[in-house]
């Protein structure tokens, strides 16, 4: 079975300042993996996805991750966070051929000014 | 535009009383899936549709029912209703049931029960 822990349930960081989420999945086969990001009162939005080519991987909001196969992680960052930075991220794995996605347990931003 | 629409935004029922949160999307999507979330557990895959008519549980299915009669519509019924069933529910749909597409989100629905 496949799983995914993401280190920290919450993280604080002040605007312009390095932003790092941290993944690390498990699966017995080539993942694709994903980060997702959800805005206080919203549904969760795609920020980027690994799908076995590139594997450092640019999103949307100057985000990016990088897929480790040997440390199987999938970290997110980003170089100056925003205040509009502030969301809850979640990190997915699914195994290629397969329908489910497995999700992370969260990881709350906060962005000090 | 394209979207997932999930209603009732909030509810408050009370423990028994049977409920349905309706969820409808307008991209012809084949694959819908219904997730709760709560803290710290991230998001739990209740029961997921491949296509119409055509439904399978998820991860924690217990207490739940669903059905896909049409593409669009996929709704999710509590018949007996309990106060562990209080959570953020979303709907999700993808264009196919291959997980490499991303899934589209619903703007949930926070659901109490007492």
């Amino acid at each position: 079975a496949q799983s995914v822990t993401q280190l920290g349930s919450h993280v604080s960081v002040s605007e312009g300042a390095l932003v790092l989420l941290r993944c690390n999945y498990s699966s017995s086969v080539p993942p694709y993996l994903f980060w997702y990001v959800q805005y206080p009162n919203q549904g969760l939005q795609l920020l980027l996805k690994y799908t076995s080519a590139a594997t450092l991987v640019k999103g949307i909001n100057g985000f990016e991750a990088e897929f480790k196969k040997s440390e199987t992680s999938f970290h997110l960052t980003k170089p100056s966070a925003h205040m509009s930075d502030a969301a809850e991220y979640f990190c997915a794995v699914g195994k290629a051929a397969g329908n489910k996605l497995t999700f992370g347990g969260g990881t709350r931003v906060l962005v000090k000014p | 535009e394209a979207q997932v629409t999930q209603n009732p935004r909030y509810l408050i029922t009370v423990t028994g009383k049977k409920l349905t949160v309706t969820c409808s999307q307008n991209m012809n999507h084949e694959y819908m899936s219904w997730y709760r979330q709560d803290p710290g557990l991230g998001l739990r895959q209740i029961y997921y549709s491949m296509n119409v008519e055509v439904t399978d549980k998820g991860d924690v299915p217990e207490g739940y029912k669903v059905s896909r009669k049409e593409k669009r519509n996929f709704p999710l019924i509590l018949e007996s209703p309990s106060p562990n069933q209080t959570s953020l529910y979303f709907c999700a749909s993808r264009p196919t049931g291959q997980v490499n597409s991303p899934l589209h989100f619903g703007n949930g629905t926070r659901l109490t029960v007492t």
